[in-house]
């Protein structure tokens, strides 16, 4: 059972403009959420984290905004770089998860120049 | 920032051998240290949870005699797969999540390609 949804696989978006990369979650004990991006063949990296205590969190060009009542997320890229370019994984976790994480299935931002 | 670092970063064996892949945090220390597994395309798989000194928790549908997971350390953990199949074809990747500071960061490893011919 997928608890972490990244509906959207894939995204296209120009290079200075916003990206905006979503996130459903099912679990209404998740309590913290994180974005990675990961490069092929190699580890996620930690991007920027939100507890649900907050419903923003603002990190140079990315933003992660927080919907509880909706269980969503999302993260915004202002302006969008082709460095970019990288899978992203949007993970939560909870007190009722041993502080576990579950991860979506990714969403794969290309910036075209 | 914290590191991780694993070892091989790719590996090729034949099939019915073991492989041991190595996951060290080279400067923090990390309690608790976590397997996941990548197939092409699809989302990070939590395998194991691995706590210094103790046994390895697994995931549903992970089976724990084939991934052995040791955390002999606070900086050191392995998983070996053993009688490798080539269904077992893969990138893993670890994580260490640190005892101080924000305690629900996780870093990853590079990970390691398991190819089983």
């Amino acid at each position: 059972d997928q608890q972490v949804k990244q509906n959207s696989p894939s995204l296209s978006v120009q290079e200075g403009r916003i990206s905006i990369l979503n996130c459903d979650y099912t679990n209404s004990m998740f309590d913290y959420f994180l974005w990675y991006k990961k490069y092929p063949a190699e580890g996620p990296t930690f991007l920027i984290s939100i507890s649900s205590i907050k419903d923003k969190n603002e990190d140079g060009r990315f933003t992660v905004f927080l919907n509880k009542s909706a269980k969503h997320l999302s993260l915004h890229i202002v302006p969008s770089q082709p460095g970019d370019s990288a899978v992203y994984f949007c993970a939560a976790s909870g007190m009722n998860t041993g502080n576990q994480f579950y991860f979506g299935t990714g969403t794969s931002l290309t910036v075209i120049p | 920032g914290a590191v991780v670092s694993q070892h091989p970063s790719w590996v090729i064996c034949k099939s019915g051998t073991s492989v041991k892949i190595e996951c060290r945090s080279l400067d923090f220390q990390a309690t608790t240290m976590f397997w996941y597994r990548q197939f092409p395309k699809q989302s990070l798989m939590l395998m194991a949870t691995s706590n210094e000194g103790s046994k390895a928790t697994y995931e549903q549908g992970v089976e724990k005699d084939k991934f052995l997971i040791n955390h002999a350390s606070l900086t050191l953990s392995t998983l070996t797969v053993t009688s490798a199949h080539p269904e077992d074809s893969s990138f893993y990747i670890c994580s260490a999540r640190t005892i101080s500071g924000r305690d629900y960061e996780q870093y990853f490893g590079p990970g390691t390609r398991l190819t089983v011919t």
